[in-house]
């Protein structure tokens, strides 16, 4: 069964720092590009970061690109979102979610497997 | 980025009836739109991908439709477990976005 377990969120001051983490399990960690996409409280999805099968690419969206750095580890089969300069509105649940193509270098585009979430609130 | 809209905001329905939600880009997507399910306090579920493809383990009373600009969802007979929001995403140009989602409540 494949399974996404994040953790790491919390409250934290404006400024301040988190690193979450996403376990994966159940599936070839290895082969399949990961995502990170949060949700504010009553908003829609929205994709914040995404990182290659190897690690070699990683893309952000502009809201936090220079702030958030995502990365992963295979051995450990944990992608990470590093959170830094956090301001109010980066307050969110952030979901982990697997794209589901195996294929290096081709996204599929969609997202089939999610993680259950870890709510990060950023407030003074 | 490609802005999706998503109509109604809400949609009460009462169980064993059809609903029909719409999802509208502002860009051609091809048919290059998901679908998923969110329940309270849960992970959203890949419900169709491409439009109008079934994602696995997905119930027959859940079909997609549409392509360029115009899609719809549509449950045929809605079942308790069916009562949750409903978020449609683009993929056909980057950044992928999502719309704000239509929630399904009991009417």
């Amino acid at each position: 069964e494949v399974q996404l377990v994040e953790s790491g969120g919390g409250l934290v001051q404006p400024g301040g720092s988190l690193r979450l983490s996403c376990a994966a399990s159940g599936f070839l960690f290895d082969s399949y590009w990961m995502h990170w996409v949060r949700q504010a409280p009553g908003q829609g999805l929205v994709w914040i970061s995404r990182i290659r099968s190897d690690g070699g690419s990683t893309s952000y969206a502009d809201s936090v690109k220079g702030r958030f750095t995502i990365s992963r580890d295979n051995a450990k089969e944990t992608v990470y979102l590093q959170m830094n300069s956090l301001r109010a509105e980066d307050t969110a649940v952030y979901f982990c979610a697997r794209d589901p193509s195996p294929y290096f270098d081709i996204l599929t585009g969609y997202y089939d497997q999610w993680g259950q979430g870890t709510l990060v609130t950023v407030s003074s | 980025e490609i802005v999706m809209t998503q109509s109604p905001a809400t949609l009460s329905v009462s169980p064993g009836e059809r609903a029909t939600l719409s999802c509208g880009a502002s860009q051609s997507l091809s048919t290059n739109l998901a679908w998923y399910q969110q329940k309270p306090g849960q992970a959203p579920r890949l419900l169709i991908y491409g439009a109008s493809t079934r994602a696995t383990g997905i119930p027959a009373r859940f079909s997609g439709s549409g392509s360029g600009t115009e899609f719809t969802l549509t449950i045929s007979s809605l079942q308790s477990e069916d009562f949750a929001v409903y978020h449609c995403q683009q993929y056909n140009t980057w950044p992928w976005t999502f719309g704000q989602g239509t929630k399904v409540e009991i009417k």
